[in-house]
């Protein structure tokens, strides 16, 4: 099983920052089947990226993905409000597993 | 935009069964695959398994291997996750969300449009 490392557990930023979340794999994920989600408090995921880079329809071009193998990385390039949430990291390659999340609060 | 309507809370004692259902609006469920994912309590998130309803091919979560059956009915644009032999730590809100149109590959894992969730609670 691929086990999915996301750091750091919270980042706390203002809006308008710059946003860098890390999802680091125990293997490689080969060909970059490796997602990213977003969770507001009492909601459902909604889908940000998918094949590492790949932005979901709808999601504004301020997301971006990037990496390949063992590490990922989800930047938000400059925070809106609507952008403090959960983020989960997932790999498609071998089964399916989650990372643990990374929580975006306001600073 | 698809909607993807979910069955209502469930409360279930531990070793019994429970059945959610999903049901898609539109009209090209077949060619589209569906994925099951759960969250328990103040939990992330966890795969469970999913279906590409136009072949019924299924793959699901080791961990769940034994206690899962994911089914699709072409007929109600409805799937369905039956997840037996219930344990206290199965309480769980369980999300259904639909892939990419035509994506076989890896359908089974990935969520473009999701449902409300099912909180299943078990308890004696």
């Amino acid at each position: 099983e691929i086990v999915l490392t996301q750091s750091p557990g919270i980042l706390s930023l203002s809006p308008g920052e710059r946003a860098t979340l890390s999802c680091r794999a125990s293997h490689s994920v080969r060909t970059n089947y490796l997602a990213w989600y977003q969770q507001m408090p009492g909601q459902a995921p909604r889908l940000v990226i998918f094949g590492a880079s790949s932005r979901a329809t709808g999601i504004p071009d301020r997301f971006s993905g990037s990496g390949f193998g063992t590490d990922f990385t989800l930047t938000i390039s400059r925070l809106e409000p609507e952008d403090f949430a959960v983020y989960y990291c997932q790999q498609y390659d071998n089964g399916s597993t989650f990372g643990q999340g990374t929580k975006v609060e306001i600073k | 935009q698809v909607q993807l309507v979910q069955s209502g809370p469930e409360l279930k004692k531990p070793g019994s069964s429970v059945k959610v259902s999903c049901k898609a609006s539109g009209d090209t469920f077949s060619s589209f695959p569906f994925t099951w994912v759960r969250q328990a309590p103040g939990q992330g998130l966890e795969w469970v398994g999913g279906i590409i309803p136009i072949t019924a091919s299924t793959k699901y979560a080791q961990n769940f291997q034994d206690r899962v059956t994911i089914t699709a009915d072409e007929s109600t644009n409805t799937v369905y996750m039956d997840l037996t032999s219930l344990r206290i730590d199965d309480t769980a809100v369980y999300y259904c969300a639909r892939g990419f149109q035509n994506d076989f590959w890896n359908g089974y894992y990935l969520g473009e449009s999701w449902g409300q969730g099912t909180l299943v609670t078990v308890s004696s």
